[in-house]
């Protein structure tokens, strides 16, 4: 199994560019999540989705958009890029919100 | 709102000694209970998840204690070894409608040969 994958693993966008992250997983996990980590902060969540075609907002979604199309892919759109949207971006998957969770690599990104 | 908190912030040790960290949370309504190690440039791996209070769980040199009472678990590294040094996250989920994982800042553990 390849577990949780991510690309890309680096980007660099203008502020205005919009982008997407990828994910996936292998393990048909129902839970998926996006997380942003930031220095001084912990790990926040962004959206979440329970299963194919559920999605819901976390913690801190504005500038972000999520779809859930099939159980395997969860891709985290960036609309309008800011720079305070530079950090580091987490995926992760679980059989449930409150199970293990399984994080993806991880995509750094900066907006300049 | 749930808060997580993790303390020290920080901790250096030596080869061979044993270290141990803790991770508070509100006792009331409560879930679960997550630890995870995160190692630099990697991504956060599962270590326990605990449920019950008095619960106790062991991998290897590493083992926590939950009691859910007053709201504090802790995790213990018993002869640390320099591969040990990573971040520890705690997460916790009360019970309710909106049951979420909330993470603490971790605990920065640094063990030196």
């Amino acid at each position: 199994n390849a577990g949780v994958t991510q690309t890309p693993k680096f980007q660099v966008l203008k502020t205005g560019q919009s982008m997407t992250l990828q994910c996936a997983q292998d393990m048909n996990h129902e839970y998926m999540s996006w997380y942003r980590q930031d220095p001084g902060m912990g790990l926040r969540l962004i959206h979440y989705s329970v299963g194919a075609g559920i999605t819901d907002q976390g913690e801190v979604p504005n500038g972000y958009n999520v779809s859930r199309s099939t159980t395997e892919d969860f891709p985290l759109r960036l609309l309008s890029a800011a720079p305070s949207q530079t950090s580091v971006y987490f995926c992760a998957s679980s059989y449930g919100g409150l199970s293990t969770q399984y994080f993806g690599p991880g995509t750094r990104l900066t907006v300049l | 709102i749930l808060n997580v908190e993790q303390s020290p912030q920080s901790l250096h040790v030596q080869e061979g000694d044993s270290t141990n960290f803790t991770c508070s949370f509100p006792s009331s309504n409560f879930y679960a209970l997550h630890w995870y190690r995160w190692e630099t440039a990697k991504s956060p791996e599962a270590l326990f998840v605990m449920t019950l209070n008095g619960d106790e769980k062991k991998k290897g040199r590493i083992s926590a204690t939950l009691n859910t009472k007053e709201g504090y678990s802790y995790l213990y590294i018993k002869g640390s070894q320099p591969e040990d040094s990573a971040t520890y996250l705690c997460a916790a989920a009360n019970a309710g409608n909106n049951r979420k994982l909330i993470w603490g800042l971790g605990t920065s553990l640094a063990v030196n040969p």
